[in-house]
């Protein structure tokens, strides 16, 4: 069972550097997140998802860049990386219907230097 | 404004013994509430969901929701030292692209 299945794992760039984080899932879920989470700190929601062809800003998107062309896919795009957005990123989904969970993947831990 | 709270710990407690943890929310429209269980370098699993007023139990996890006080707990017993994590309490808001947002979690040690 893949379920949510993000790359890289870990990664280091440089200050300027741009990268994509890549976030799959086979799950058909209608609903797609991305989401930061600093050391000793909770979530926070970089950009979200309801389905193909629509996102949305969560609560930290500068920095960040989405798109969603198919329902499997939701990449986050950082352009011109800088030492704060050194984070953990989860990508999550979750299916239509109130009251739903929510599916993470296994992270990915970026260093920006 | 959405907020969750949560007192970030660190809450140590003795194997066998109770361990609460407390979350508060800001907004009433809130509907679905979670806690998920995060250990150190890894993703958040899910733990339990709540939707209506009351207990709800599933082995030795209860969650507790009053939403007149807006407020959601969770309890275990017989804690564990494999209980030993973060935990994050999670709101959901439906009506806002099915968003969640999440408290910071409070840090679990269950000393054997």
């Amino acid at each position: 069972n893949a379920g949510v299945t993000q790359t890289p794992k870990f990664r280091i760039l440089k200050i300027g550097q741009s990268m994509t984080l890549q976030c799959t899932q086979d799950m058909n879920h209608n609903y797609m997140y991305w989401y930061r989470q600093d050391p000793g700190m909770g979530l926070k929601l970089i950009y979200y998802s309801v389905g193909a062809g629509i996102t949305d800003k969560g609560e930290v998107p500068n920095g960040y860049n989405v798109s969603r062309s198919t329902t499997e896919d939701f990449p986050l795009r950082l352009e011109l990386a800088a030492p704060s957005q050194t984070s953990v990123y989860f990508c999550a989904s979750s299916p239509r219907g109130t009251g739903n969970t929510i599916y993470f993947g296994e992270g990915s831990w970026l260093t920006v230097v | 404004q959405k907020e969750v709270e949560q007192n970030s710990g660190p809450l140590s407690v003795p194997e066998g013994a109770i361990a609460s943890l407390n979350c508060t929310y800001s907004d009433r429209v809130s509907q679905s509430f979670f806690w998920y269980r995060q250990y150190s370098g890894k993703s958040p699993e899910l733990i339990m969901s709540i939707y209506s007023n009351g207990d709800k139990e599933d082995g030795r996890f209860t969650a507790q929701l009053n939403k007149a006080s807006q407020y959601v707990s969770l309890l275990i017993r017989d804690s564990q030292p494999s209980d030993s994590a973060t935990y994050l309490c999670a709101v959901n808001y439906p009506n806002t692209g099915n968003q969640f947002y999440f408290g910071t979690g409070t840090s679990l040690t269950v000393i054997p």
